[in-house]
C-alpha cells in the first residue's frame, strides 16, 4: 500500500486565487512528520512547510498553510494568492518515527502534483 | 538558497562505468542523505550518513555506496552503471535547531547513462 498518496496529477489555478493540493498518508507510527516540497523544472527540491504529528496547530509559512486532519490522515497544502512563479511540481512527504540527532530518517514521497498558474 | 551544494550538475556516462557525485551540506548539518528521482516519480531514499557512518539504507543494491567526510560533506558512488540509473540524484542535509530536523535539498545532479 502506498504510504503517501497524491491523487491530483495536475492542477490549474488562476493567478491570485487560492489552491489546495491534496495529500493522504498511511502510517501506524504515532510519531511522524509531514513535509511539502516544491520542485521547479530546474530540479531543486525546495522546502515549503513542516507539520509534526504532535503539533496542535496547523503549520503556516507565509502564503503556505497545511490543513492537517490527523483522524483522516490528510495533510493538504493550501497556497493563497497564487503567483506565476508557483508553477511547479509539488511533493508531499512523510518521515516516520521519533527524531533525534543523527536520525534524519528517510522521507517517503508521493508522486507529486503539477501545478500550473494561469495569468 | 538552501546551503546544500552538489556537483556536477549534469553528466553523461556510459553503461558499465563508475560515477562519483558530491555534496556539501549546510553549515552545522551533520546528517546527509541521498535520493534518486527517476523521471516522473518522487524521490527514493538511497542511504543516510551520520558522523561518517551509514545509518540507514533504502532498497538499493551494494553498487550504490557512499562516504561522509569529517566536514560532513558526502559522496555518492555508483559502480557498473546501468541505463536505469539515469535519474536526478538529490542530496539532503539536516541538523538540530530546525523544526522536526527539517531536511534541505540541493539542486541535484542529473545523470544520464547511455
Amino acid at each position: 500500500a502506498q504510504k503517501i498518496t497524491q491523487t491530483q496529477p495536475g492542477m490549474f489555478v488562476q493567478e491570485k486565487e487560492a489552491v489546495t493540493l491534496d495529500c493522504t498518508y498511511d502510517t501506524s507510527d504515532p510519531s511522524y512528520g509531514l513535509f511539502w516540497y516544491k520542485q521547479p523544472s530546474s530540479g531543486e527540491m525546495i522546502f515549503l512547510i513542516y507539520q509534526g504529528s504532535y503539533d496542535q496547530q496547523n503549520a503556516t509559512e507565509g502564503r503556505y498553510s497545511l490543513n492537517f486532519q490527523k483522524a483522516r490522515k490528510s495533510a493538504n497544502l493550501v497556497i493563497s494568492a497564487s503567483q506565476l512563479g508557483d508553477s511547479a511540481m509539488y511533493f508531499c512527504a512523510m518521515r516516520e518515527g521519533p527524531f533525534y540527532g543523527g536520525s534524519q530518517g528517510n522521507l517517503i514521497f508521493g508522486k507529486g502534483t503539477k501545478l500550473s498558474v494561469k495569468p | 538558497e538552501t546551503g546544500v551544494t552538489q556537483s556536477p550538475t549534469h553528466l553523461i556516462k556510459t553503461r558499465g562505468q563508475q560515477v562519483t557525485l558530491r555534496c556539501s551540506s549546510q553549515s552545522g548539518h551533520n546528517t546527509v542523505s541521498w535520493y534518486q528521482q527517476a523521471l516522473g516519480q518522487g524521490p527514493q531514499f538511497i542511504f543516510q550518513y551520520y558522523r561518517e557512518e551509514e545509518n540507514g539504507r533504502g532498497n538499493f543494491p551494494p553498487r550504490f555506496s557512499g562516504l561522509q567526510f569529517p566536514n560532513y560533506s558526502s559522496e555518492l558512488n555508483v559502480n557498473a552503471l546501468e541505463l536505469d540509473d539515469s535519474a536526478l540524484y538529490l542530496c539532503a542535509s539536516s541538523g538540530r535547531g530546525t523544526p522536526g530536523n527539517t531536511i534541505y535539498f540541493g539542486e541535484g545532479s542529473w545523470l544520464t547513462v547511455v
